[in-house]
């Protein structure tokens, strides 16, 4: 089955910083899709950035981008120029070809002024 | 606006006393699924609907029922609540063939 791993449970960076959240999953197919998502503490599910895995180029929006390594199965989030409205829960989150998707346990960022 | 609706935000029951969250998409996406989320857990998948009247279990769909009679809406059924099932529940859906989600606002569910 498959799994996501988010390795840091909370995450801290200055305003105006760069920060990097780790995510690594496992799986047996070639073909997926990989997310960020940002949750606020309105709890709002919201989608930052989108991987698809057979696209070798880097997703990037904005100041949000990811390193993905498909051989090591590795897919972090680089937020640049870090902003008080980044502070929030973000998951890493998996799917393939329909089937549900599968989320890492999150890390909580915390934006310091 | 596109976007998915959930009733109610807020619940506080009893245990055992039978509920339903509702769920309802404009954007008539043929998948639909529910989840729940827990501290250090993530959010896991309770149930999911790739089209009328087709459901399906995810990870966690004890004590949970759900129905898909028309494409729009998707209800959460709990029969028999119980503690374990406080939680933070989300509805989402998608078009088949999008792997892209979208998420409902977030029911935050009380058992007590």
């Amino acid at each position: 089955a498959q799994t996501v791993t988010q390795s840091q449970p909370e995450m801290s960076v200055q305003e105006a910083e760069t920060v990097t959240l780790s995510c690594t999953y496992d799986t047996s197919e070639s073909d997926y899709y990989l997310f960020w998502y940002k949750q606020p503490p309105s709890r709002q599910m919201i989608l930052v950035i989108r991987q698809e895995a057979y696209k070798q180029q880097n997703a990037t929006e904005n100041r949000f981008s990811v390193n993905f390594q498909k051989a090591a199965k590795s897919f972090s989030l680089k937020i640049s120029d870090s902003q008080l409205g980044d502070a929030a829960m973000y998951f890493c989150a998996y799917r393939y070809n329909n089937n549900d998707m599968r989320f890492g346990a999150g890390t909580r960022l915390t934006v310091k002024p | 606006e596109a976007q998915v609706t959930q009733n109610p935000r807020y619940l506080i029951t009893v245990t055992g006393k039978k509920l339903t969250v509702t769920c309802s998409q404009n954007m008539n996406h043929e998948y639909m699924s529910w989840y729940r989320q827990d501290p250090g857990l993530g959010l896991r998948q309770i149930y999911y609907s790739m089209n009328v009247e087709v459901t399906d279990k995810g990870d966690v769909p004890e004590g949970y029922k759900v129905s898909r009679k028309e494409k729009r809406n998707f209800p959460l059924i709990l029969e028999s609540p119980s503690p374990n099932q406080t939680s933070l529940y989300f509805c989402a859906s998608s078009r088949l063939g999008d792997n892209e989600q979208f998420f409902g606002p977030g029911t935050r569910l009380t058992v007590l």
